[in-house]
């Protein structure tokens, strides 16, 4: 069965600091990765994908994610946390081996950011 | 531009009630999508359209119907719903149903059912 794993339900840093909200999965095929964030009362964001090439890739808002093929990770990282970053932050692997793969939503992480 | 509008941003309605949930897009997408999230869970899928037919119907209840009339629009129309059908609900799109294309999504509808 195919399923993600966001292990930690809220990750608390201080602005200024650097964040990681971890994501490792189980897909079949090579999945492509993506990663959503959800502001309080709003839709879904798209931030950054992986999908081939470079193992780091950038995103949105000077966020970025590091795809580890052999521990089958995809963890999103910030050098420096702002507060506006708090919200809800969905890993979401998607096959690749099918070309209609559906989205596969992680259980979402909240990132809260303290002054 | 990668905007989705959905229309109306909250809706209330009884159980006896027929409404409908409207989106759009007009970035050429082929694909589009609704989904169903409860708070502080992750989205689920409804169903896909691809070019304009359905793809994807996961196993959604009769008392929703969708419908996309053209290939910007999808309509998600409602009768008979529960108080357990109250929720957000997210449109969404994409070039097309591709794995590897983005799916973009709207700001959502907040529906609640009385």
């Amino acid at each position: 069965a195919q399923s993600v794993a966001q292990p930690e339900d809220q990750v608390n840093v201080a602005e200024g600091n650097p964040l990681t909200v971890k994501c490792t999965y189980s897909v079949s095929g090579n999945p492509y990765l993506f990663w959503y964030v959800q502001y309080p009362n709003r839709g879904l964001q798209f931030l950054l994908k992986y999908i081939t090439g470079d193992n780091l890739v950038k995103g949105s808002y000077g966020f970025e994610a590091e795809f580890n093929k052999s521990q089958t990770s995809f963890h999103l990282k910030k050098p420096s946390a702002l507060v506006s970053d708090s919200a809800l932050y969905f890993c979401a692997p998607r096959e690749g081996s099918s070309n209609t793969g559906k989205l596969i939503f992680g259980q979402g992480t909240t990132l809260q950011v303290k002054p | 531009d990668t905007e989705v509008t959905q229309t109306p941003k909250h809706l209330v309605m009884g159980m006896t009630n027929k409404k409908s949930l409207k989106c759009e897009q007009h970035m050429g997408h082929r694909a589009m999508y609704w989904y169903k999230q409860k708070a502080k869970k992750p989205p689920e899928l409804m169903f896909v359209y691809s070019y304009e037919k359905l793809s994807i119907n996961e196993s959604v209840p009769s008392r929703f119907s969708p419908e996309c009339p053209n290939s910007s629009l999808l309509n998600l129309h409602l009768h008979a719903l529960q108080p357990e059908d109250s929720a957000l609900y997210l449109c969404a799109s994409s070039r097309s149903e591709a794995s590897g294309n983005t799916i973009y999504f709207g700001e959502g509808s907040w529906l609640t059912v009385v």
